[in-house]
C-alpha cells in the first residue's frame, strides 16, 4: 500500500522569505501523480500544484515550485516570497496513475507566516 | 460557476443517532469522493463514485457507514448509530471524467460532525 509522510507538523516563515515543506512517499508503482493541497481555516481544500511522475521537470506555479526526486521518493514544496495569505495547512497527496481513484494524503504541515 | 457544496455546515448529534450528510458536486463531474478528516489529521478516503460504475467502498471504516449517489448528481453519506469517534470533518470532492489520474479534485467546505 502507498503511504505519504509529512515530517514537519508545523513550520514558520517570515513574510517575503522562502520556505520548503517536506514530503516523502512510498510506492512500488511507476505511474502516479503527486499533489500539494492548501487548506486555509475556511476548510476549503485548494490545489496548489501537481507533478506527473513520468516528468523529470519540476512543476512550478507562480511562487510555488516542487523539488521532485523520484528515486528518493521525495516531493517537497517551495514557497517563494511568502505572503500572509499563504498561512494554512498544506497536504501532500499521492494518486495511482491510470485511474481516477482516491488521493492518499499525508498528515499535513501547518504553515505560519510572520509579518 | 458554482463549486462543490455540502450541507449541513455543522452537525451536532447524540451518540447512537443516525446522521445524513449531503454533497452537491460541480455539474457535469462524473467522479465524487468522500473523505474524513479527524482533528489535526490528514484526509482519510471513505468512498468513490465514478459515473454508473459500482462505487469503491474500500475506505468505509465500518458497516455503520454507507453512501449513495443519484446518477451524476447529489450524494448522501449516512452514518448509523453514531459514535464519538465519528466526530470529524467530512469532505466531499468531485472531478470531471476527462484527464484521468492527473485530474484536480475540487473540494467542498465540509461538514463538521460532533457526536456528544
Amino acid at each position: 500500500a502507498q503511504t505519504v509522510t509529512q515530517s514537519q507538523p508545523e513550520m514558520s516563515v517570515q513574510e517575503a522569505e522562502t520556505v520548503t515543506l517536506s514530503c516523502t512517499y512510498d510506492t512500488s508503482e511507476s505511474d502516479y501523480y503527486l499533489f500539494w493541497y492548501k487548506q486555509p481555516p475556511s476548510r476549503q481544500m485548494i490545489l496548489v500544484i501537481r507533478q506527473e511522475a513520468y516528468k523529470q521537470q519540476n512543476a512550478t506555479e507562480n511562487r510555488f515550485s516542487v523539488n521532485f526526486q523520484k528515486a528518493a521518493k521525495s516531493f517537497s514544496l517551495k514557497i517563494s516570497d511568502s505572503q500572509l495569505g499563504d498561512a494554512a495547512m498544506y497536504f501532500c497527496a499521492y494518486r495511482s496513475g491510470g485511474s481516477q481513484g482516491n488521493l492518499i494524503f499525508g498528515k499535513g504541515t501547518k504553515l505560519s507566516v510572520k509579518p | 460557476g458554482a463549486g462543490v457544496s455540502q450541507s449541513p455546515s455543522n452537525k451536532v448529534t447524540e451518540k447512537g443517532k443516525d446522521v445524513e450528510l449531503r454533497c452537491d458536486p460541480i455539474s457535469g463531474h462524473t467522479a465524487l469522493y468522500w473523505y474524513r478528516q479527524r482533528l489535526g489529521q490528514g484526509l482519510e478516503f471513505l468512498i468513490y463514485f465514478q459515473g454508473n460504475s459500482a462505487p469503491d467502498k474500500s475506505g468505509l471504516p465500518s458497516d455503520r457507514f454507507s453512501a449513495e449517489r443519484t446518477g451524476e448528481s447529489v450524494s448522501t453519506l449516512t452514518i448509523q448509530r453514531t459514535q464519538q469517534e465519528d466526530s470529524a470533518v467530512y469532505l466531499c470532492a468531485s472531478s470531471p471524467s476527462t484527464g484521468g489520474a492527473r485530474n484536480e479534485q475540487f473540494f467542498g467546505p465540509g461538514t463538521r460532525l460532533t457526536v456528544l
